[in-house]
Protein backbone atom coordinates (compact mmCIF):
# COMPACT_ATOMS: atom_id res chain seq x y z
CA UNK A 1 0.00 0.00 0.00
CA UNK A 2 1.17 3.63 -0.80
CA UNK A 3 1.77 5.85 1.66
CA UNK A 4 3.57 8.74 3.44
CA UNK A 5 4.61 9.16 7.03
CA UNK A 6 6.21 12.72 8.36
CA UNK A 7 8.35 12.88 11.95
CA UNK A 8 8.65 14.57 13.88
CA UNK A 9 4.52 15.57 13.95
CA UNK A 10 5.23 18.86 16.06
CA UNK A 11 8.71 20.44 16.01
CA UNK A 12 9.97 23.93 18.23
CA UNK A 13 13.07 25.36 17.53
CA UNK A 14 14.62 28.86 18.62
CA UNK A 15 15.46 31.54 16.21
CA UNK A 16 18.25 30.32 13.83
CA UNK A 17 18.51 26.88 14.75
CA UNK A 18 18.37 24.93 11.99
CA UNK A 19 17.06 21.02 11.65
CA UNK A 20 15.39 18.98 9.28
CA UNK A 21 11.94 17.89 8.74
CA UNK A 22 11.65 14.15 7.00
CA UNK A 23 8.97 12.50 4.91
CA UNK A 24 9.17 8.79 4.38
CA UNK A 25 7.49 7.04 1.47
CA UNK A 26 6.72 3.91 0.00
CA UNK A 27 5.40 4.08 -3.53
CA UNK A 28 4.89 1.53 -6.08
CA UNK A 29 6.95 3.89 -8.57
CA UNK A 30 7.49 7.64 -7.25
CA UNK A 31 5.92 9.97 -10.16
CA UNK A 32 6.83 12.59 -8.01
CA UNK A 33 7.48 14.15 -4.52
CA UNK A 34 5.98 17.18 -3.56
CA UNK A 35 6.19 19.86 -0.13
CA UNK A 36 3.76 22.27 0.76
CA UNK A 37 3.74 25.10 3.59
CA UNK A 38 0.03 25.59 4.90
CA UNK A 39 -0.75 28.42 7.91
CA UNK A 40 -3.68 28.02 10.47
CA UNK A 41 -6.29 28.73 8.34
CA UNK A 42 -5.75 28.67 5.03
CA UNK A 43 -4.88 26.27 2.25
CA UNK A 44 -1.48 24.73 1.11
CA UNK A 45 1.23 26.34 -0.28
CA UNK A 46 3.08 25.00 -2.98
CA UNK A 47 7.20 25.06 -2.18
CA UNK A 48 8.74 22.24 -4.40
CA UNK A 49 8.71 19.63 -6.70
CA UNK A 50 11.30 16.31 -6.82
CA UNK A 51 11.59 13.76 -9.26
CA UNK A 52 14.39 11.20 -8.45
CA UNK A 53 16.81 10.53 -5.87
CA UNK A 54 19.73 12.88 -5.52
CA UNK A 55 17.90 16.03 -6.65
CA UNK A 56 18.21 18.89 -4.72
CA UNK A 57 15.67 21.97 -4.58
CA UNK A 58 16.10 25.15 -2.68
CA UNK A 59 14.19 28.27 -1.67
CA UNK A 60 15.48 31.47 0.75
CA UNK A 61 16.07 29.10 4.41
CA UNK A 62 14.37 25.80 2.72
CA UNK A 63 16.52 23.20 1.09
CA UNK A 64 14.59 19.84 -0.25
CA UNK A 65 16.64 16.11 -0.77
CA UNK A 66 15.07 13.34 -2.56
CA UNK A 67 16.38 9.69 -1.67
CA UNK A 68 14.71 6.08 -2.63
CA UNK A 69 12.94 5.97 0.56
CA UNK A 70 12.69 9.78 1.65
CA UNK A 71 12.81 13.35 1.77
CA UNK A 72 14.03 16.03 3.62
CA UNK A 73 13.13 19.73 4.12
CA UNK A 74 16.04 21.22 5.74
CA UNK A 75 15.53 25.01 7.29
CA UNK A 76 18.58 26.59 7.86
CA UNK A 77 18.69 30.00 10.24
CA UNK A 78 14.75 29.58 10.50
CA UNK A 79 12.92 32.80 11.39
CA UNK A 80 9.57 33.31 13.54
CA UNK A 81 7.52 33.41 10.24
CA UNK A 82 8.98 30.31 8.95
CA UNK A 83 6.18 28.69 11.83
CA UNK A 84 3.74 26.61 9.79
CA UNK A 85 2.44 23.31 9.17
CA UNK A 86 4.87 21.58 6.73
CA UNK A 87 3.14 18.64 4.37
CA UNK A 88 5.09 16.19 2.14
CA UNK A 89 3.19 14.27 -0.39
CA UNK A 90 3.32 12.25 -3.71
CA UNK A 91 2.41 10.65 -6.74
CA UNK A 92 2.82 7.50 -7.59
CA UNK A 93 2.90 6.10 -10.82
CA UNK A 94 -0.33 3.90 -10.57
CA UNK A 95 -2.45 6.34 -9.02
CA UNK A 96 -5.72 6.42 -10.85
CA UNK A 97 -6.54 10.30 -11.62
CA UNK A 98 -2.92 11.30 -10.48
CA UNK A 99 -4.33 12.39 -7.48
CA UNK A 100 -1.52 12.47 -4.49
CA UNK A 101 -1.03 11.14 -1.00
CA UNK A 102 -0.40 13.32 1.98
CA UNK A 103 1.86 12.90 5.05
CA UNK A 104 0.01 13.94 8.53
CA UNK A 105 2.11 17.45 8.31
CA UNK A 106 5.04 18.49 10.96
CA UNK A 107 4.01 21.92 12.50
CA UNK A 108 6.83 23.61 13.07
CA UNK A 109 6.90 26.40 15.93
CA UNK A 110 10.09 29.09 15.72
CA UNK A 111 10.41 31.47 18.56
CA UNK A 112 12.43 34.23 18.41
CA UNK B 1 -4.13 37.13 -10.55
CA UNK B 2 -4.33 33.72 -11.51
CA UNK B 3 -5.74 31.58 -8.76
CA UNK B 4 -8.25 29.33 -6.80
CA UNK B 5 -10.84 30.84 -4.87
CA UNK B 6 -13.43 29.15 -2.80
CA UNK B 7 -16.62 30.27 -0.85
CA UNK B 8 -18.23 30.37 2.03
CA UNK B 9 -14.82 30.43 3.88
CA UNK B 10 -17.02 29.73 6.76
CA UNK B 11 -20.19 27.42 6.84
CA UNK B 12 -23.06 26.19 8.82
CA UNK B 13 -25.15 22.49 8.45
CA UNK B 14 -28.41 22.25 9.88
CA UNK B 15 -29.46 18.85 10.70
CA UNK B 16 -30.75 16.92 7.53
CA UNK B 17 -29.79 19.41 5.27
CA UNK B 18 -27.71 19.15 2.01
CA UNK B 19 -24.85 22.33 1.40
CA UNK B 20 -22.80 23.75 -1.68
CA UNK B 21 -19.22 24.24 -1.77
CA UNK B 22 -18.03 26.66 -4.49
CA UNK B 23 -14.57 26.26 -5.86
CA UNK B 24 -13.79 27.94 -8.76
CA UNK B 25 -10.26 28.82 -10.84
CA UNK B 26 -8.86 30.78 -13.50
CA UNK B 27 -5.64 28.99 -14.01
CA UNK B 28 -7.21 27.13 -17.15
CA UNK B 29 -6.14 24.23 -15.22
CA UNK B 30 -7.86 20.70 -16.86
CA UNK B 31 -7.94 18.60 -13.52
CA UNK B 32 -9.50 19.26 -10.12
CA UNK B 33 -10.12 18.15 -6.48
CA UNK B 34 -11.53 18.24 -3.44
CA UNK B 35 -10.47 16.88 -0.01
CA UNK B 36 -11.04 16.73 3.58
CA UNK B 37 -9.03 17.78 6.08
CA UNK B 38 -9.59 16.66 9.80
CA UNK B 39 -7.18 17.35 12.86
CA UNK B 40 -4.43 15.20 12.94
CA UNK B 41 -4.77 13.32 9.55
CA UNK B 42 -3.67 13.83 6.02
CA UNK B 43 -5.80 15.60 3.46
CA UNK B 44 -8.00 12.77 2.19
CA UNK B 45 -9.41 12.47 -1.28
CA UNK B 46 -12.88 13.19 -1.64
CA UNK B 47 -14.07 13.51 -5.44
CA UNK B 48 -11.51 14.25 -8.60
CA UNK B 49 -11.86 15.47 -12.02
CA UNK B 50 -9.94 15.35 -15.01
CA UNK B 51 -12.01 16.76 -17.26
CA UNK B 52 -15.01 18.56 -17.74
CA UNK B 53 -18.77 16.05 -17.87
CA UNK B 54 -16.52 13.51 -16.31
CA UNK B 55 -15.65 12.65 -12.53
CA UNK B 56 -14.08 10.14 -10.03
CA UNK B 57 -14.70 8.78 -6.37
CA UNK B 58 -11.70 9.19 -3.93
CA UNK B 59 -10.93 7.74 -0.97
CA UNK B 60 -14.60 9.20 0.97
CA UNK B 61 -16.52 9.99 -1.34
CA UNK B 62 -19.93 8.48 0.61
CA UNK B 63 -22.06 11.36 1.48
CA UNK B 64 -20.75 13.88 -1.00
CA UNK B 65 -21.73 14.32 -4.69
CA UNK B 66 -19.87 16.76 -7.31
CA UNK B 67 -20.63 18.12 -11.09
CA UNK B 68 -17.96 19.67 -13.48
CA UNK B 69 -19.65 21.14 -15.80
CA UNK B 70 -17.27 24.09 -16.91
CA UNK B 71 -13.72 23.46 -16.81
CA UNK B 72 -13.11 26.70 -13.80
CA UNK B 73 -15.95 25.31 -11.93
CA UNK B 74 -15.94 22.17 -9.30
CA UNK B 75 -18.52 22.90 -6.73
CA UNK B 76 -18.74 20.08 -3.92
CA UNK B 77 -22.24 19.52 -1.91
CA UNK B 78 -22.42 17.76 0.83
CA UNK B 79 -25.37 15.91 1.78
CA UNK B 80 -27.29 15.04 4.64
CA UNK B 81 -26.21 11.20 4.38
CA UNK B 82 -22.81 12.16 5.24
CA UNK B 83 -22.98 12.01 8.82
CA UNK B 84 -19.57 13.64 10.24
CA UNK B 85 -19.39 16.58 7.98
CA UNK B 86 -17.77 18.86 10.24
CA UNK B 87 -14.06 19.25 8.60
CA UNK B 88 -11.87 21.83 7.01
CA UNK B 89 -12.67 21.08 2.92
CA UNK B 90 -9.51 22.29 0.47
CA UNK B 91 -10.26 22.37 -3.25
CA UNK B 92 -7.47 21.59 -5.51
CA UNK B 93 -6.34 22.19 -9.30
CA UNK B 94 -3.82 21.01 -11.64
CA UNK B 95 -2.14 21.43 -15.29
CA UNK B 96 -2.08 17.85 -16.58
CA UNK B 97 1.18 18.89 -17.74
CA UNK B 98 3.72 16.61 -20.35
CA UNK B 99 4.62 13.87 -17.17
CA UNK B 100 1.46 13.97 -15.48
CA UNK B 101 3.55 14.81 -12.29
CA UNK B 102 2.99 18.99 -12.17
CA UNK B 103 1.97 20.04 -8.71
CA UNK B 104 -1.52 20.58 -7.40
CA UNK B 105 -2.46 24.10 -6.43
CA UNK B 106 -4.65 24.51 -3.41
CA UNK B 107 -7.80 27.03 -2.40
CA UNK B 108 -8.03 28.67 1.49
CA UNK B 109 -10.24 26.11 2.45
CA UNK B 110 -14.15 26.39 3.33
CA UNK B 111 -14.48 25.61 7.55
CA UNK B 112 -18.21 23.59 8.05
CA UNK B 113 -19.84 23.09 11.16
CA UNK B 114 -22.55 21.70 12.35
CA UNK B 115 -25.13 23.88 14.13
Amino acid sequence: EDQVTQSPEALRLQEGESSSLNCSYTVSGLRGLFWYRQDPGKGPEFLFTLYSAGEEKEKERLKATLTKKESFLHITAPKPEDSATYLCAVQAKNQAGTALIFGKGTTLSVSS
Amino acid sequence: DGGITQSPKYLFRKEGQNVTLSCEQNLNHDAMYWYRQDPGQGLRLIYYSQIVNDFQKGDIAEGYSVSREKKESFPLTVTSAQKNPTAFYLCASRDRGHYGNQPQHFGDGTRLSIL
